[in-house]
């Protein structure tokens, strides 16, 4: 079964740091390009991040540049998004989501993991 | 930035009617529109790629359509487990856009 299992979220105050994860399995991880959207409360989906499958082609949402960084581990099927310099708006449940091949909708979603930043 | 809009904000229908929901975009995408289906407390799930390429198991009342600036998704006959919100996406230009939804519900 294709599957993206994300994990790392949590509580955290305002400027604080955060580490996702996305565990990929069922598919041929290292050949896939992948994204990180996110989903604010009540809110739409917003892209954060992409990632080709070598690594070699990285793009961030304007909100999240210079703060977010996206890497993957393709030997151990993971992506990840270190988060930094976190604010009050990147509160939000974390999607991890793969790419089609040949396209560059996404075609397989995790369940989504939940970053709340407070005080 | 290409800017996504879709309409109407929210859809009352009854089962079993049929559903029409619009995807406007500030310039030209092509056919580089996906949609994506997602109920509460669910991740989305991809409905169209390519404007009107039905994703796998995809149930044929789903239609989608269009090239350009103006898309549609049409369901034929709502069913009970159609009601959900509805997200157009763009992927012909970065950063890749959503559209700000249509929620489906029960009339």
């Amino acid at each position: 079964e294709v599957q993206l299992v994300e994990s790392g979220g949590g509580l955290v105050q305002p400027g604080g740091s955060l580490r996702l994860s996305c565990a990929a399995s069922g598919f041929t991880f290292s050949t896939y390009s992948m994204n990180w959207v996110r989903q604010a409360p009540g809110k739409g989906l917003d892209w954060v991040s992409y990632i080709n499958s070598g690594s070699t082609a990285i793009y961030y949402a304007d909100s999240v540049k210079g703060r977010f960084t996206i890497s993957r581990d393709n030997a151990k099927n993971s992506l990840y998004l270190q988060m930094n310099s976190l604010r009050d708006e990147d509160t939000a449940v974390y999607f991890c989501a793969r790419i089609q091949y040949n396209y560059y909708n996404m075609d397989v979603w995790g369940q989504g993991t939940t970053v709340t930043v407070s005080s | 930035e290409i800017v996504m809009t879709q309409s109407p904000a929210t859809l009352s229908v009854s089962p079993g009617e049929r559903a029409t929901l619009s995807c406007r975009v500030s310039q030209s995408v092509s056919i580089n529109l996906a949609w994506y289906q997602q109920k509460p407390g669910q991740a989305p799930r991809l409905l169209f790629y390519g404007a009107s390429t039905r994703a796998t198991g995809i149930p044929a009342r789903f239609s989608g359509s269009g090239s350009g600036t103006e898309f549609t998704l049409t369901i034929s006959s709502l069913q009970s487990e159609d009601f959900a919100v509805y997200y157009c996406q763009q992927y012909n230009r970065w950063p890749f856009t959503f559209g700000g939804g249509t929620k489906v519900e029960i009339k």
